[in-house]
């Protein structure tokens, strides 16, 4: 199975600030990778897709990128409604798996 | 407007068995995969199962391996998750997602709002 190691898993930043969340694949997946935001009570919303595209809908402040095994989540400037769990999802083979969550806080 | 919609879940005896469903619209169900995901109260996401379009590849977790069943009913819209063998450690949230492609998996695009599912004497 492939495991996701997803860092950190909380962060405490403030609004304006830039952020990032880093998730390492145990072996190659290629682009197969989706970042998401759940809010508390909510279903997780797919912000990212194959790895850096973005989603539909979703602010441009967020952005996705690959170097090698290593993915990375970037927000530019954090807005209030940002502050939420956030986990990648490889899918380039069963068992999907997850990395186990960010949960990004206000300072 | 796509939608899905879980149902099925409550509190069930250890041992027993349960039946969840995905009722979907919006889109042409039967053109993508589905999976099921859970969680836990307080934990992060876990992949269930996963289904493509036509049945024909079908994976599941380990944790649902030999206990767990998906399917789906392309002329009803609608995906299925028999549990059975319920234990306590499989008390969460279920949520139905949509595949982005319909007979390899690219992702999850869209989720239901889940329904809870406690195991517990």
């Amino acid at each position: 199975d492939i495991q996701m190691t997803q860092s950190p898993s909380s962060l405490s930043a403030s609004v304006g600030d830039r952020v990032t969340i880093t998730c390492r694949a145990s072996q190659g997946i290629r682009n197969d990778l989706g970042w998401y935001q759940q809010k508390p009570g909510k279903a997780p919303k797919r912000l990212i897709y194959a790895a850096s595209s973005l989603q539909s809908g979703v602010p441009s402040r967020f952005s996705g990128s690959r170097s090698g095994t290593e993915f990375t989540l970037t927000i530019s400037s954090l807005q209030p409604e940002d502050f939420a769990t956030y986990y990648c999802l490889q899918h380039n083979s069963y068992p999907l798996t997850f990395g186990q969550g960010t949960r990004l806080e206000i300072k | 407007e796509v939608q899905l919609v879980e149902s099925g879940g409550g509190l069930v005896q250890p041992g027993r068995s349960l039946r969840l469903s995905c009722a979907a619209s919006g889109f042409t169900f039967d053109d993508y995969a589905m999976h099921w995901v859970r969680q836990a109260p307080g934990k992060g996401l876990e992949w269930v199962s996963g289904v493509t379009w036509n049945s024909g590849s079908i994976g599941y977790a380990d944790s649902a391996k030999g206990r767990f069943t998906v399917s789906r009913d392309n002329a009803k819209n609608s995906l299925y998750l028999q549990m059975n063998s319920l234990r306590a450690e499989d008390t969460a949230f279920y949520y139905c997602a949509k595949d982005s492609c319909s007979s390899t998996t690219c992702g999850l695009d869209y989720w239901g709002q889940g329904t809870l599912v406690t195991v517990s004497s």
